[in-house]
């Protein structure tokens, strides 16, 4: 069974960097693309961006200046780093496993953690 | 604002059935980009539900059904129950933003 799981500080002060791990279980890392998506209060969902199962990344150019998501095989665990947060990162934060569609794409999201709150506040 | 448009909500008595538009354009739908959708239960993570047009994953009902024509995708309910009382997201991909989107999202509320 393929488990995800979010954690990291729930208050961030603004200008400061959000920095957000996801362990996976029941899953191999290097095999799969894997994405953090975010999700404002109330609000829709927004794509931030993918680590490879090659290890390349892709960002969503809204955010690409900011944000860096790396892996650590090792550790079964993902990372995403947000830079300069403002009251608008506020969001709750998922990482999902990404199944690859190939040239019709775009890829889906088959399993998603149940994901952790980020506050952007002084 | 999303490129993908949804109704805020619709709903249907127990039984019935429901269906859920995601409008797009030439730049996401309309230019061939699969479609895929979400059901999300109040406090929780996103479902996958549909993927790539019209398939279901192991486990989803097959009274989840989804379609996509020109630049409009859908998601059909038939049979409604209480428990599909959820947000529903279509998500595809966009080819000027460069970017994957979500729809707006759609509140089912079972009457």
């Amino acid at each position: 069974q393929v488990q995800l799981q979010e954690s990291g500080p729930g208050l961030v002060k603004p200008s400061e960097t959000l920095s957000l791990t996801c362990s996976v279980s029941g899953a191999s890392i290097g095999s799969y693309y894997w994405t953090w998506i975010r999700q404002a209060p109330g609000k829709g969902l927004e794509w931030v961006g993918y680590i490879s199962s090659m290890g390349g990344t892709d960002y969503n150019p809204s955010l690409k200046s900011r944000v860096t998501i790396s892996r650590d095989t090792s550790k079964k665990q993902l990372s995403l780093m947000l830079t300069s947060v403002t009251a608008a990162d506020t969001a709750v934060y998922f990482c999902a496993r990404t199944q690859v569609v190939g040239p019709t794409g775009p890829p889906y999201f088959d399993y998603w953690g149940p994901g952790t709150l980020v506050t952007v506040s002084s | 604002q999303s490129v993908l448009t949804q109704p805020p909500s619709v709903s249907g008595a127990p039984g019935q059935r429901v269906t859920i538009s995601c409008t797009g354009s030439s730049s996401n739908i309309g230019a061939g980009h699969a479609v895929h959708w979400y059901q999300q239960l109040p406090g929780t993570a996103p479902r996958l539900l549909i993927y790539g047009h019209i398939n279901r994953p192991s486990g989803v009902p097959d009274r989840f059904s989804g379609a996509t024509s020109g630049t409009s995708a859908s998601l059909a309910i038939t049979g409604l129950q209480p428990d599909d009382e959820a947000d529903y997201f279509c998500q595809s991909y966009d080819s000027s933003l460069r970017t994957y989107v979500f729809g707006s999202g759609t509140k089912v509320i079972a009457l």
